[in-house]
């Protein structure tokens, strides 16, 4: 059965911390990504990569940054968490990206005071 | 121009009735389509994807119309457990392994007994 985990379900950060999201496949996908979903807004894009050591820039990456030193992990990083990044987090993984069905983890729900 | 845009919703049906979802993408290069379903404070999982044919599994058919770059679901004889959230999505692939999925804002459905 394939899987994405994320390590989180709930967290709740102070304001200004530095915040990690971390999100861990066992498919062996090329692609993954980092979503957040608020309401009315759905799924936004905020960084995606598609290869160890690579990413790109989804629509909304200000004041995020990720980090991919494995093929299997993919971590999101709020360098000073804001309220306004209060939201859920969901990270996907996919074999070609827009391509292949992508496959989510559970969501973290961070909610940032 | 949203990217992905859908039928604001919700749909509130009873038992037995067919609904239909409507989506419409602008980004002419998006190559893949798919209907994702999300029931509440789950993840998105893959419905079925969407094909040039159209395509039937069970009570879902979805339809693609690439040069009116339309998209749609018809769900027939809906259940309860039909309740959740429908996620057009559409992808676009950049060489290699390269692409992201792009979603619209989803249509939430009521199923009523």
């Amino acid at each position: 059965d394939v899987k994405v985990t994320q390590s989180s379900r709930y967290l709740v950060k102070r304001t200004g911390e530095k915040v990690f999201l971390e999100c861990v496949q066992d498919m062996d996908h090329e692609n993954m990504f980092w979503y957040r979903q608020d309401p009315g807004l759905g799924l936004r894009l905020i960084y995606f990569s598609y290869d160890v050591k690579m990413k790109e820039k989804g629509d909304i990456p200000e004041g995020y940054s990720v980090s991919r030193e494995k093929k299997e992990r993919f971590s999101l990083i709020l360098e000073s968490a804001s309220t306004n990044q209060t939201s859920m987090y969901l990270c996907a993984s996919s074999q070609v990206g827009g391509s292949t069905e992508a496959f989510f983890g559970q969501g973290t729900r961070l909610t940032v005071v | 121009r949203k990217e992905v845009e859908q039928d604001p919703g919700p749909f509130n049906v009873p038992e037995g009735a067919t609904v239909a979802f409507n989506c419409t993408y602008s980004n002419s290069a998006s190559q893949s389509f798919f209907w994702y379903r999300q029931d509440c404070r789950k993840e998105p999982k893959l419905l079925m994807s969407v094909y040039s044919s159209g395509n039937e599994d069970g009570r879902f058919t979805a339809q693609l119309n690439r040069a009116s770059q339309y998209i749609s679901l018809l769900i027939r004889d809906s259940k309860l457990s039909d309740s959740a959230t429908y996620l057009c999505v559409v992808g676009v692939y950049y060489g290699g392994s390269q692409g992201n999925l792009i979603f619209g804002k989803g249509t939430k459905l009521s199923v009523k007994p």
